[in-house]
């Protein structure tokens, strides 16, 4: 199946800091791509649907100028968590749809885990 | 909008014991339903999905659900677990017109020896 990469795999950062974290469609084309975080024990929630060449869309509640997406080609899509502090530490998973087709399938990157100090 | 529970947030079971992990959801249009297995510190795996046709879809490691329309169901079986599949399973749905999942709240599975 699909590979979709995501880099770092974990980051610590002092709080204040801004950190990056990318993810990356390996074989395939991905127009759309899709940033989840996930508190310990707890399910996914969507963030936001990033979108290649257009601005990306925001669930209610996530503040867009603190975590800023860039979709900058069809197989790379970026999230920077702004002046980080300690409650934005979490795990965020990003994940594209399957290619080309009408049948709705996620492939998942291995996520990133996010701690601030 | 659709919405997902999955019923138990634990399920222990013995080794080689069946197991059976809940999961309804609630649509007012036609869905798409997906079971993810998440290993620590993992991103997600697919383990099934029904899309349309039979009701009854066998996945990897031979887990198998069943799409039930009148009860709104789509519970993840499997016959006889093995320590490996000591994990967090998620049911999820989507519409058919959208490609963005909506997430149950998992259910930690462990499988004791």
């Amino acid at each position: 199946g699909a590979v979709v990469s995501q880099h770092p795999s974990w980051v610590i950062c002092k709080s204040g800091t801004s950190v990056k974290i990318e993810c990356r469609s390996l074989d395939f084309q991905a127009t759309t791509m899709f940033w989840y975080r996930q508190f310990p024990k707890q399910s996914l929630m969507l963030m936001a649907t990033s979108n290649e060449g257009s601005k990306a869309t925001y669930e209610q509640g996530v503040e867009k100028d603190k975590f800023l997406i860039n979709h900058a080609s069809l197989t790379l899509s970026t999230l920077t968590v702004t002046s980080a502090h300690p409650e934005d530490s979490s795990f965020y998973i990003c994940s594209a749809p399957s290619p080309g087709a009408i049948l709705n399938e996620q492939f998942f990157g291995p996520g990133t885990r996010l701690t601030v100090l | 909008a659709q919405s997902v529970t999955q019923l138990d947030s634990q399920v222990p079971v013995f080794e080689e014991a069946p197991v059976e992990l809940r999961c309804n959801y609630s649509s007012s249009v036609s869905v798409y339903l997906f079971w993810y297995v998440q290993y620590p510190n993992q991103g997600l795996q697919l383990l099934l999905k029904y899309l349309s046709g039979s009701t009854l879809v066998k996945g990897i490691n031979g887990f198998e659900a069943e799409f039930n329309k009148s009860q709104t169901s789509f519970h993840l079986r499997k016959p006889s677990v093995h320590i490996s599949d000591t994990a967090e399973y998620f049911c999820a749905v989507s519409d058919r017109s959208a490609r963005q999942l909506t997430f149950g709240s998992g259910t930690q599975l462990t499988v004791l020896p």
